[in-house]
């Protein structure tokens, strides 16, 4: 498996507090994306990023912002969680841009 | 538009039977197409891809995949499903887009019920 990690697993939150959700990788893949799951939707891409400070929007990149300042942390925010963000959030991270993508085990928000 | 279609939400089998995951993509191009499979909790495997070649790929788990360029189609199959196999499949075709990044668009899932 790819050495991906994300933290934290699990987190409930309240409408309208912070929450950054953190991707580390140890495969010095150059890039990273975020995604959100939820039911009938499959996985829609939040934002990616392709390299240091490299970073660009998906297709559902409102309310969400993102950093990378090292290659292995790729961050995501929720600047002032709503509860259409509960939802399941999955890091993946690729070598080149059309090369597979290999995924984290994914962490559960809930917001309240 | 672009976009992935698996047709079935829900499909269960009896084990031992035969299974076959439809998908199906509207992209002018030559797509990049992946099958993935998620257990219960747990994050994305990749099962197989195809990039160019040999029409009909192999990948892990007994699984295979043909690409059928006439009907836009990758449908994933597997002669003998096995109750671990009971899992979600997600087909994801990579289709490149005027601002030149290649995204990676997923089906909605097909979820997979084995009775013993």
């Amino acid at each position: 498996d790819a050495g991906i990690t994300q933290s934290p697993r699990h987190k409930v939150t309240e409408t309208g507090t912070p929450v950054t959700l953190r991707c580390h990788q140890t495969e010095n893949h150059r890039y990273m994306y975020w995604y959100r799951q939820d039911p009938g939707h499959g996985l829609r891409l939040i934002h990616y990023s392709y390299g240091v400070k490299d970073t660009d929007k998906g297709e559902v990149s409102d309310g969400y912002s993102v950093s990378r300042s090292k290659t292995e942390d790729f961050l995501l925010t929720l600047e002032s969680a709503t509860s259409s963000q509960t939802s399941v959030y999955f890091c993946a991270i690729s070598d080149q841009d059309i090369e597979t993508q290999y995924f984290g085990p994914g962490t559960r928000l809930l917001v309240l | 538009a672009q976009s992935v279609t698996q047709p079935d939400i829900h499909i269960t089998v009896s084990e031992g039977a035969s299974l076959e995951l439809r998908c199906n993509y509207s992209y002018g191009a030559t797509p990049y197409l992946f099958w993935y499979v998620q257990s219960p909790g747990q994050g994305l495997q990749l099962l197989l891809k195809y990039f160019s070649g040999d029409t009909l790929v192999q990948g892990i788990k007994g699984f295979e995949a043909e690409f059928k360029r006439s009907q836009s189609s990758f449908n994933l199959r597997k002669p003998s499903v096995h109750w671990s196999d009971a899992a979600e499949y997600f087909c994801a075709v990579v289709m490149g887009f005027s601002g030149g990044y290649n995204k990676l668009i997923f089906g909605a899932g097909t979820r997979l019920a084995v009775h013993p």
